[in-house]
């Protein structure tokens, strides 16, 4: 099983929808990440969490909101869909501690399609 | 700010033959600088990185050396295979002098790379 899942990997909706993009790990890090991906762009970040009590805005929150519902979930919603958010969104952990050697590895989800009509 | 810019694509190969993807940056703090591959259908994995200047990372014949100077982190392979065929994404992320990571990246555009037989 993949350590960082992701649900639903395609998904197809029309504008004004809301939509919830599901994030699941069991690598045990306390850092969590969506971003998107659109062609020609590379990744941007939507929101970031580095625990469950704490939440952050990426470059490109607007139109976007998430929830922690626990170390090893995270969730994003965009609660009324518009065609411009079209894109492939990607879940990412990292570890938490500081001077960690890893620190700045991301492990990624396999992606989930969003495509707005 | 912090940003990262790599040569345009998409780069097509023959097998066998040498690459190099071009990769420079701008940031404040202390980057680490990194290389992530993303195969066809799936997320970004990570290929090398390097934490301080004149560092160099390498695997699966991939190398790349952090140059301070020049602010660039140029992605290099002697003899590239089919199965190199992928998107390349060249990304830092920014410590402060005492180590403490943030921990969010910054990606570039990525870069396509699809090799022939």
């Amino acid at each position: 099983d993949a350590d960082v899942t992701q649900t639903p990997r395609n998904r197809i909706t029309k504008t004004g929808k809301r939509i919830m993009l599901e994030c699941s790990q069991t690598k045990g890090h306390d850092r969590m990440y969506w971003y998107r991906q659109d062609p020609g762009l590379g990744l941007q970040l939507i929101y970031y969490s580095f625990d469950v009590k704490d939440i952050n805005k990426g470059e490109i929150s607007d139109g976007y909101s998430v929830s922690r519902q626990a170390q090893a979930k995270f969730s994003l919603s965009l609660e009324s869909a518009i065609p411009n958010q079209t894109a492939l969104y990607f879940c990412a952990t990292s570890a938490s501690r500081d001077r960690d050697i890893s620190a700045g590895e991301l492990f990624f989800g396999e992606g989930s399609r969003l495509t707005v009509l | 700010g912090n940003s990262v810019t790599q040569m345009e694509g998409p780069v097509t190969l023959s097998e066998e033959a040498f690459l190099t993807i071009n990769c420079t940056y701008t940031a404040t703090g202390y980057p680490s600088l990194f290389w992530y591959v993303q195969y066809p259908g799936e997320g970004l994995q990570l290929l090398l990185k390097a934490t301080k200047a004149d560092d160099k990372g390498s695997n699966k014949g991939f190398e790349a050396t952090y140059r301070k100077e020049t602010t660039s982190f140029h992605l290099e392979k002697g003899s590239v295979q089919v199965s190199d065929s992928a998107v390349y994404f060249c990304a830092l992320s920014v410590s402060n002098a005492g180590g403490t990571s943030y921990g969010k990246l910054t990606f570039g555009q990525g870069t396509i790379l699809t090799v022939h037989p």
